[in-house]
């Protein structure tokens, strides 16, 4: 059971957008940086977002991110079919003294 | 740009001790600001973190991993290694090992990962 909770899935079609929701509280999300990895099938996962809304060289700005309160968001838009892959928020959790991932979202292109 | 290449056996018999290395280049582990870290990854499930250790040797630990797991730093060869005894087969997981930003806390660079497979 992760402490974080992201939907298991997602859809949509090529070039309309998706959000993914991360929720948690006030010992991970809600006073701690919110980081995402993309991890397309087979590979390691990758670094998107980081430090709530920072994208690293070389992701393009169709991945933006967002956080409120104790939530964070991911939006793409312009949805390529490159995109589909498994989506996991990530963040540090103060009182255990760990990091924590959600469990992850599966983006389908229809 | 830094590159991580992890290491070890892919087979490991259940009860014993499961060794992982994890080999850093383009940049020295020793430089600062970084800690160094390890998590895994079971078959067709979630990432799960194991731990962290910074070039001082201090440590953070998955608490529900925390009484099986020892990281360790070697700044002469530019490594650290993950140590995970008592294995079970629930164990069996693709281990990738990570830089790990001191602010905030990001993940930033991981390696390719590599398959322990926990079976007699």
């Amino acid at each position: 059971q992760s402490v974080l909770t992201q939907p298991p899935s997602v859809s949509a079609a090529p070039g309309q957008r998706v959000t993914i929701s991360c929720s948690g509280n006030s010992s991970n999300i809600g006073n701690n940086f919110v980081s995402w990895y993309l991890q397309l099938p087979g590979t390691a996962p990758k670094l998107l977002i980081y430090d709530n809304n920072k994208r690293p060289s070389g992701i393009p700005d169709r991945f933006s991110g967002s956080k409120s309160g104790t939530s964070a968001t991911l939006g793409i838009t312009g949805l390529q079919t490159g995109d589909e892959a498994d989506y996991y928020c990530g963040s540090w959790h103060s009182s255990l003294r760990a990091f924590v991932f959600g469990p992850g979202t599966k983006v389908t292109v229809l | 740009q830094v590159q991580l290449q992890e290491s070890g056996p892919g087979l490991v018999k259940p009860s014993q001790t499961l060794s992982l290395t994890c080999t850093v280049s383009g940049g020295s582990i020793s430089s600062g600001g970084y800690y160094w870290s390890w998590i895994r990854q079971p078959a067709g499930k979630g990432l799960e973190w194991i731990g962290r250790i910074y070039t001082s040797g201090s440590t953070n630990y998955n608490p529900s991993l925390k009484s099986r797991v020892t990281i360790s730093v070697d700044t002469s060869k530019n490594q650290f290694s993950l140590k995970l005894s008592s294995v079970t087969a629930a164990d069996t997981a693709v281990y990738y090992c990570a830089r790990t930003t001191i602010f905030g806390v990001v993940n930033d660079f991981w390696g390719q990962g590599t398959l322990v497979t926990v079976s007699s």
